[in-house]
């Protein structure tokens, strides 16, 4: 079935980065965008940018320019976004999301890996 | 940057119609899509392009869109719909926020 599996939590001190997988199987990796949606306890969701996989091209949420960075590796189907200069704020769930086919929207979701950002 | 706002809850009892609204000046030239997200889990797509409803998701569940305002609607709301709904959009510079979600209570 398809679907989109995350790595694990992780705990970060202020500064520093962090680097989040996501590993899709059940269709081909290339033919659908990426994006990234972060939720910090009680908070909304966040939309933080999209990853064209077959071409690599990206769009980045304003608020995340020059922080963020997504990237993927089509031999292994995996999409990878990594925030820099951390701090308490970052704390959230990170999910990645695939884009359904010719349109905005995201149908498949991963389960979520919580960043925590703390000293 | 552009903003989509919501009602920050609604309540129904259950068998009512629940609607939840979503308004943003780009709507009426881009498509509305709606997430419900139940606690602890990751959101569903229950409502893309306005109208349009994934395979799996109940009837009971429409959408609509008009003018600056889009509208999930619960027909018959039951009580295992009550969750946090969340609209997305996007505009024509490429920002694609989502709503500030509305919590529905089905009680």
């Amino acid at each position: 079935q398809v679907q989109l599996v995350q790595s694990g939590a992780e705990v970060k001190k202020p500064g520093a980065s962090v680097k989040v997988s996501c590993k899709a199987s059940g269709y081909t990796f290339t033919s659908y965008d990426i994006n990234w949606v972060r939720q910090a306890t009680g908070q909304g969701l966040e939309w933080m940018g999209w990853m064209n996989p077959n071409s690599g091209n990206t769009g980045y949420a304003q608020k995340f320019q020059g922080r963020v960075t997504m990237t993927r590796n089509t031999s292994i189907s995996t999409a990878y976004m990594e925030l820099s200069s951390l701090r308490s704020e970052d704390t959230a769930v990170y999910y990645c999301a695939r884009a359904c086919y010719g349109c905005y929207g995201m149908d498949v979701w991963g389960q979520g890996t919580t960043v925590t950002v703390s000293s | 940057s552009y903003e989509l706002t919501q009602p920050p809850s609604v309540s129904v009892s259950p068998g009512q119609t629940a609607r939840i609204t979503c308004s943003g000046d780009a709507l009426p030239k881009k498509y509305a899509y709606w997430y419900q997200q139940k606690s602890g889990q990751a959101p569903v797509l229950v409502i893309y392009e306005d109208s349009k409803r994934p395979s799996g998701i109940p009837e009971r569940f429409s959408g609509s869109s008009s003018g600056t305002m889009a509208t999930l609607t619960i027909s018959g709301a039951q009580v295992e719909d009550e969750a946090d709904y969340y609209c997305y959009s996007t505009d024509s510079s490429g920002n694609r926020p989502f709503g500030g979600g509305t919590k529905l209570t089905v009680l």
